[in-house]
């Protein structure tokens, strides 16, 4: 079993739905949870990064950490074409030993 | 003003052959990393170099070898090319903080292709 998994989708929505991103962890260890977004040959910049279990929302995203469930969601209101690209979820125990998901990618049509 | 930077951005090389990719940060960063994104865009971690220390060496051939001049470089050094070896090889930093997560920067990567 992967320590992190996530549907690598592909997943087609149109513009303006709600996004629903998911992964589950086998690691109890881990306590930094983030959400990379990774545009075609670019590399991943963080998106979203939450301590411990809780919701964090930044404008129109949202991640929720579950750690009983070992669970973690991104959620995106109002989708739009230029969120179109691969989101990654990652995880770490200490700080620096980032572990990723497969990443999903997302394509929002217009 | 790139904050992370790779050479070279594509390589294409035989199987056999030994090569190096560059990495270099401006920002600052006390840690670097390495990692191997496959064709599937799965994202693993191979090294960390801490202060030019290794302090993340994860089950890789022993075919790759880090080196880290300093705080501000980490090189990968890959020896007897295989296709197995072909991917996009991306360099990050990071801020060192113990107990803390510090978002990691990353470069734009190298794509590797082995013939």
């Amino acid at each position: 079993q992967k320590e992190v998994e996530q549907d690598p989708g592909p997943l087609s929505v149109p513009e303006g739905a709600i996004v629903s991103l998911n992964c589950t962890y086998s690691n109890s260890a881990f306590q930094y949870f983030m959400w990379y977004r990774q545009y075609s040959r670019k590399g991943p910049e963080l998106l979203m990064y939450t301590y411990s279990s809780g919701n964090k929302e930044d404008g129109r995203f949202t991640a929720q950490v579950d750690k009983s469930s070992k669970y973690i969601s991104l959620f995106i209101r109002d989708s739009q074409p230029s969120d179109s690209a691969t989101y990654l979820c990652a995880m770490s125990a200490w700080g620096n030993d980032m572990r990723f998901g497969a990443g999903t990618r997302l394509t929002v049509k217009p | 003003d790139t904050a992370v930077s790779q050479t070279p951005k594509y390589l294409v090389t035989q199987m056999g052959n030994d090569k190096s990719i560059k990495c270099e940060q401006n920002l600052g960063h006390d840690t670097m990393y390495w990692y191997k994104q496959d064709s599937k865009k799965f994202l693993k971690i191979m090294f960390s170099y801490n202060n030019k220390e290794l302090i993340i060496n994860e089950t890789v051939p022993n075919r790759f070898s880090p080196k880290s001049p300093d705080k501000a470089h980490l090189n990968l050094h890959i020896n007897s090319l295989e296709l197995g070896d072909s991917a996009v090889y991306f360099c990050a930093s990071s801020l060192q903080r113990t107990g803390g997560n510090t978002e990691a920067f990353f470069g734009q990567g190298t794509r590797l292709t082995v013939v």
